[in-house]
């Protein structure tokens, strides 16, 4: 157990929606990122949050934003879902603000976009 | 654009066997470089990292090289164990590892008993 948790596990929903995902860091872990992971892609990084500001960007779509609340918690919002936008997104958390450092990887959402 | 390549999609090794997990990549701006080990249903965990200015990093069982004039990164696992059966992802930063990671496609290893 990694000590990050995420929410839901599992997402289904059709085209055209918007969906929230939700992600606890590890406790005193300031950084949380947001990662997705396509059918036999590997992890694209989308977003990092540090302390409660944007640190870094992906490859991030304009459909997509995420914010990181007063206690850490970070929330990834997803809208007019498409098709291609199924995939795992995997939160993870950090002490520092460099990618580098280890990232403890929550067991991710599965979207899956009907 | 894939900045960083793992040509191999898996590998089958025995147990007690040196398991050897490739990477290459085409950014010369990345000086820090880590591999991540993911079971399924699982996020993926750290393994071990290595900075440029290294050649070698050991951990155990876990050894990672690096060779700068290919741009090109190995993971050696000796003596390899079934429960080392996971999916192996390289991953890539600049500046030190402050940039953001940027992960290879992984590569599925299975441990044979």
């Amino acid at each position: 157990d990694s000590g990050v948790t995420q929410t839901p596990k599992h997402l289904i929903t059709a085209t055209g929606q918007r969906v929230t995902l939700r992600c606890s860091p590890r406790s005193g872990d300031l950084s949380v990122y947001w990662y997705q992971q396509s059918l036999d892609q590997g992890l694209q990084f989308l977003i990092q949050y540090y302390n409660g500001e944007e640190r870094a960007k992906g490859n991030i779509l304009e459909r997509f934003s995420a914010q990181q609340f007063p206690d850490l918690h970070s929330e990834l919002n997803l809208s007019s879902l498409e098709l291609g936008d199924s995939a795992l997104y995997f939160c993870a958390s950090s002490v520092g603000g460099r990618a580098g450092d280890e990232q403890y990887f929550g067991p991710g959402t599965r979207l899956t976009v009907t | 654009d894939q900045q960083v390549k793992q040509n191999s999609p898996s590998l089958s090794v025995q147990e007690g066997r040196i398991s050897i997990l490739n990477c290459d990549y085409t950014n010369s701006m990345f000086d820090y470089f880590l591999w991540y080990k993911k079971y399924p249903a699982e996020g993926p965990t750290f393994l071990i990292s290595i900075s440029s200015i290294k050649d070698k990093n050991e951990d155990g069982r876990f050894t990672v090289f690096l060779n700068k004039s290919a741009k090109h990164l190995s993971l050696h696992i000796v003596p390899s164990q079934p429960g080392d059966s996971a999916v192996y992802f390289c991953a890539a930063s600049a500046v030190g590892g402050s940039e953001k990671l940027v992960f290879g496609k992984g590569t599925k290893l299975t441990v044979n008993p």
